[in-house]
């Protein structure tokens, strides 16, 4: 089965500690998400790929890294700068970059507690 | 920036109504728009999506329309079940994916 994987679905960090969620996706697509839900605030954009080895910064980026080695693996890194990463993150996957009539998938999630 | 609202943000339907839940964006030029559901402590799940050339889409129980020159997409559920209780979010798509905030739905037996 074609889908999106994220690992571990609850992680606990303490103050101070970098963390790293994995994504993994087997639908041969370009481009990938991250994103971030708080209750009441909706899904919030913090890094996107287009293609491996390029990644650009979304609209919440401070704090959090990322790479592309490869087309089918997205880790995000919540650093220590993040000054509270307490949240639900979501990676997503669609064939293209938005722009186009690309729709979207998601993984199961990954909760962060910072403890 | 488009901005993406659902309103009303909680809903409670007995079982076996028809209902409708409502997706409004403020910028018309976009690509498609994507209707997904959100159990508790889940991912999103995608239930349709519409192309701007298109005017709704249909799986199953579900409808979807939208009307880009009004910044109005609607998703209609027929026949309402407790397994339909979840968050609902629509997505708008331009240069982004820009999320609204979700309708809860509690379908009661």
């Amino acid at each position: 089965d074609g889908g999106i994987t994220q690992s571990p679905k609850y992680l606990f960090r303490k103050e101070g500690q970098n963390v790293t969620l994995s994504c993994e996706q087997n639908l041969n697509h370009d481009a990938m998400y991250w994103y971030r839900q708080d209750p009441g605030q909706g899904l919030r954009l913090i890094y996107y790929s287009q293609i491996v080895n390029d990644f650009q910064k979304g609209d919440i980026a401070e704090g959090y890294s990322v790479s592309r080695e490869k087309k089918e693996s997205f880790p995000l890194t919540v650093t220590s700068a993040q000054k509270n990463p307490t949240a639900f993150y979501l990676c997503a996957s669609s064939e293209g970059l938005a722009g186009g009539v690309n729709e979207q998938f998601f993984g199961p999630g990954t909760r962060l507690t910072v403890l | 920036k488009q901005e993406v609202t659902q309103i009303p943000a909680a809903l409670s339907v007995p079982e076996g109504e028809n209902l409708v839940l409502n997706c409004s964006f403020t910028d018309s030029a976009i690509y498609n728009l994507q209707w997904f559901r959100q159990d508790p402590g889940k991912g999103l799940t995608s239930l349709l999506l519409i192309q701007s050339s298109q005017r709704e889409q249909t799986s199953g129980r579900l409808n979807a329309s939208l009307d880009k020159s009004s910044g109005r997409s609607t998703l209609y559920i027929a026949a309402s079940q407790p397994g339909d209780s979840a968050t609902y979010l629509c997505a708008a798509t331009g240069n982004q994916f820009y999320f609204g905030t979700g309708t809860s739905l509690t379908v009661i037996p």
